[in-house]
């Protein structure tokens, strides 16, 4: 059973739609996690981090924790264009180490 | 504000050649650095991190190593590169609340 584990796509939804993006991991001593946007051929960007079960929200974008169930989600809404992109899920291990997920890609079409 | 720079963006190189990547990092005193691999399609993988001068960790056992000789750099190298060191190669600082921010990352193709 991989650490992170995402769908990898590619989602597919119309624009001004709100995709949904999820992810599940393993380790349920895991505290913090983050979520990446990374455009075709460019380095990875932060999009938000979450460490409290529940939403996070900051702008278009809304990040949800259930570390119950062991899975975090990205919601985008009012999806546009631009936003398409694969999208990198990552948990905290110990001090230093980021464990990141495989992507998602995502797809927004006119 | 802080700003990482990596160069080269592009690299092509023999297998059994040497390799030297640099990262430096502007505008923050004493960050955690790390060095990831990214595959073709693939995720990240951690490859070193940093937390001071002379101070590197290994996280994979490999032909690459990692050095820190001042406070803002970092360099990836290898005496010899294999064709399975071909990949996106992306350096990261780590900033308020454990975040990490990448630089624009190398892409080393190896032939």
């Amino acid at each position: 059973q991989k650490e992170v584990e995402q769908n990898s796509g590619p989602l597919s939804v119309p624009e001004g739609a709100i995709a949904s993006l999820n992810c599940t991991y393993s380790d349920r001593g895991s505290q913090s996690f983050f979520w990446y946007r990374q455009y075709s051929g460019k380095s990875p960007e932060l999009i938000m981090f979450i460490y409290s079960n529940g939403d996070k929200e900051d702008g278009r974008f809304t990040a949800q924790l259930n570390k119950a169930s062991q899975y975090v989600s990205l919601l985008i809404r009012d999806s546009q264009p631009s936003d398409s992109a694969t999208y990198l899920c990552a948990l905290k291990r110990g001090y230093n180490k980021l464990i990141f997920g495989a992507g998602t890609r995502l797809a927004v079409h006119p | 504000s802080q700003t990482i720079h990596q160069w080269p963006a592009t690299l092509v190189q023999p297998v059994g050649s040497p390799l030297s990547l640099e990262c430096t990092v502007e505008g923050t005193s004493n960050p955690n650095l790390y060095w990831y691999r990214q595959a073709a399609g693939r995720g990240l993988q951690l490859l070193f991190y940093s937390v001071g001068i002379g101070q590197i960790s290994s996280e994979v056992p490999q032909n690459l190593s990692a050095s820190r000789p001042q406070d803002r750099q970092f360099i990836l190298s290898s005496k010899k590169l294999l064709l399975s060191d071909s990949g996106f190669y992306l350096c990261a600082w780590e900033g308020a609340g454990e975040t990490q921010y990448f630089g624009p990352g190398t892409r080393l193709l190896v032939l």
